[in-house]
């Protein structure tokens, strides 16, 4: 079936670049999602690629796709501690009625 | 502007006895979604409208029903919640032939 991983913890130094990783299943979509949690708060919607696209770099952030390998990842220049939050990477379903979450990173910066 | 709003945002309630959380939008999306997030885990859809055409999960227990009564309002009923029903509970809306989803805030329902 359709499934969505990714790495489940990542600490950092405020200042520092950060990674997140993530690997998918199905390659028939349009979109791929990147989407934020801050504690006891509904997901945020933080940024977003078409699956034509290699790249997109949005401020701080930078989202690298590998269709090939079905590996999607967020990199987040100059980690600020208000970073600090649950990453989850997110893949529509095969029908596009839904979209398939990870489990989330949660990235802990320190300062 | 433009928001999803869940009320209440924490909700306390007894074994078996029903709750019902509810979902408004002034987007104007054809498409809302409710998704179960237990502790440390991803969401997980439980069903969606798109427009008044409900659509269930396969895997969502017969607990779990929905309503939609007009494009503004979803509402979550659980009939009789169990322990195991204790999570954050997401409405998100969208549009028809996009992908991306406008999430709530979330309700965070404890049943003791």
């Amino acid at each position: 079936g359709e499934d969505v991983e990714q790495s489940l913890f990542l600490s950092v130094r405020e200042g520092d670049s950060s990674v997140i990783n993530c690997t998918y299943t199905d390659s028939s979509s349009t979109y791929l999602y990147w989407y934020k949690q801050e504690p006891g708060a509904g997901l945020q919607l933080l940024t977003y690629i078409f699956s034509n696209m290699d790249m997109k770099q949005d401020q701080r952030l930078t989202v690298l796709l590998n269709k090939k390998d079905k590996h999607l990842s967020l990199r987040i220049a100059d980690t600020q501690t208000g970073d600090s939050a649950i990453y989850f990477c997110a893949d529509p379903n095969q029908a596009g009625t839904a979209l398939i979450f990870g489990k989330g990173t949660t990235l802990s910066v320190s300062s | 502007d433009a928001m999803v709003i869940q009320n209440p945002r924490y909700q306390v309630t007894q074994f078996g006895k029903p709750v019902t959380l509810s979902c408004s939008q002034t987007l104007n999306h054809n498409v809302m979604y409710w998704y179960q997030q237990k502790s440390s885990q991803a969401p997980k859809l439980l069903f969606h409208y798109y427009d008044k055409d409900f659509n269930n999960e396969a895997d969502t227990p017969d607990n779990f029903q929905s309503r939609r009564p007009n494009t503004s309002f979803c509402f979550l009923d659980i009939r009789s919640p169990g322990l195991g029903d204790t999570a954050m509970y997401l409405c998100a809306t969208g549009t028809s032939g996009k992908n991306e989803q406008f999430f709530g805030p979330g309700t965070r329902l404890t049943v003791l």
